[in-house]
């Protein structure tokens, strides 16, 4: 059983286009986390949110806590926007991750 | 401000033996987690140290350990490695713990032989 489900596990873009990836989870939560992975493993956190949306530059991460369900939209996408993207939530005393969605933009 | 750094960044070590990996946060921040990443399970939750205690602890066998000093750095143990634990470590420290942002390391990437 996943706590955490993100789609699409693979996403292919045109430079250029608006970009979605999605998450859901099915355990309470106090925080919920976006996480951007590059090869080579480095990871930056995009976002933390625990209701509504925030904005940062062409990201933007959406947050429907009655439906536990987030998303993450890319606007513009750009080749380096290509990592893996995974979603995280912070639920009482543990943390679940997602699987990942893999976002390759393409120029 | 300098980011978070873990030490080493690459190690090779034979099954059975112990290996010890340290993450200095950032300034400022009292929160260090630990994770662990394979490509077969993705990333899952070690520990959480917070002020030196560990606050949280995720699914893991005893032989995983882990300590923060009063300077907020931070120690993970593994002892009597397995095949299996070969995986890439990383740690992320935060001001308060996960309702925070958090701010990651490189990673430490342990291979078990």
């Amino acid at each position: 059983k996943n706590e955490v489900e993100q789609s699409p596990q693979n996403l292919t873009a045109q430079e250029g286009e608006f970009i979605t990836i999605n998450c859901s989870y099915s355990v309470g939560i106090s925080a919920l986390h976006w996480l951007q992975q590059h090869p080579g493993g480095g990871i930056v956190s995009l976002f933390m949110l625990s209701s509504g949306k925030k904005k940062h530059g062409r990201l933007i991460a959406t947050i429907n806590i009655q439906e536990k369900h987030s998303s993450l939209h890319i606007t513009a996408s750009h080749p380096r926007d290509s990592a893996v993207y995974i979603c995280a939530v912070r639920s009482g005393n543990q943390f679940y991750f997602g699987t990942g969605t893999s976002l390759t933009v393409i120029p | 401000k300098a980011g978070v750094t873990q030490t080493p960044r690459y190690l090779i070590k034979t099954r059975g033996q112990q290996v010890t990996l340290s993450c200095s946060p950032i300034s400022g921040h009292r929160s260090v987690s630990w994770y662990q990443q394979t490509p077969g399970q993705g990333l899952q939750f070690l520990f959480e140290y917070f002020s030196e205690t560990q606050r949280n602890k995720g699914n893991f066998p005893g032989r995983f350990s882990g300590r923060q000093f009063s300077n907020s750095r931070s120690e993970m143990n593994v002892s009597t490695l397995e095949l299996g634990d070969s995986a890439l470590y990383l740690c992320a420290s935060s001001l308060q713990g996960a309702t925070n942002e958090q701010y990651f390391g490189p990673g430490t990437r342990l291979t078990v032989t």
